[in-house]
């Protein structure tokens, strides 16, 4: 089955401690990002990878990393995690550049940071 | 930067009514424009995508439509039934010197009473 999967699905953390949230998808796709969602605030992009070894920054990368090395994983790391970046995480991916793709989405990350 | 917006937040119907659902952009100078589904706790399962060159777009009880030049998306539901209830969220691609996200309107949460 074509799917994008994200481990764990949900993490309680405490302030400083760091973490990483995997990201595969089995569809052979270039392009793949993350976003968070907050009440409020919907979806919004940290990070996207063009393709292996590349990686740009989104809208709200502040306090996050991430590393492309395999076309299929993009993990999401936080090296320092802090209160504020308790969210809900989702993994996209999309054939190739998001302009004209369908993207599909992981279930997301339920991240709580004490 | 680009800013999209949906009207209503929520809305809440009786089962077997059509309905509208509304997206509008700041910037219509878009790749392309998606509709996405999300369920309570749960992923982004994407409904439709209409291209920038498009007008619209159909599947099943869905048709998505799409007014470039006036930045603004409708989805409409035919047929309401309770399996609709979710929020539905609206994205577009592209513009404002990023061709690689997508920029997400804050939502419309659809309840279909049985």
């Amino acid at each position: 089955e074509a799917q994008v999967t994200q481990n764990p699905r949900y993490l309680i953390t405490v302030t400083g401690k760091k973490l990483t949230v995997t990201c595969s998808q089995n569809m052979n796709h270039e392009y793949m990002s993350w976003y968070r969602q907050d009440p409020g605030l919907g979806l919004r992009q940290i990070y996207y990878s063009m393709n292996v070894e590349v990686t740009d920054k989104g809208d709200v990368p502040e306090g996050y990393k991430v590393s492309r090395k395999e076309k299929r994983n993009f993990p999401l790391i936080l090296e320092s995690p802090s209160p504020n970046q308790t969210s809900l995480y989702f993994c996209a991916s999309s054939l190739r550049l998001a302009n004209y793709n369908e993207q599909f989405f992981g279930p997301g990350t339920r991240l709580t940071v004490l | 930067k680009q800013e999209v917006t949906q009207i209503p937040a929520a809305l809440s119907v009786p089962e077997g009514e059509n309905l509208v659902l509304n997206c509008s952009f700041t910037d219509s100078a878009i790749y392309n424009l998606q509709w996405f589904r999300q369920d309570p706790g749960k992923g982004l399962t994407s409904l439709l995508l209409i291209q920038s060159s498009q007008r619209e777009q159909t599947s099943g009880r869905l048709n998505a439509s799409l007014d470039k030049s006036s930045g603004r998306s409708t989805l409409y539901i035919a047929a309401s039934q309770p399996g609709d209830s979710a929020t539905y969220l609206c994205a577009v691609s592209g513009s404002s010197g990023s061709a690689r996200q997508l920029t997400f309107g804050s939502g419309t949460q659809l309840t279909v009473l049985p």
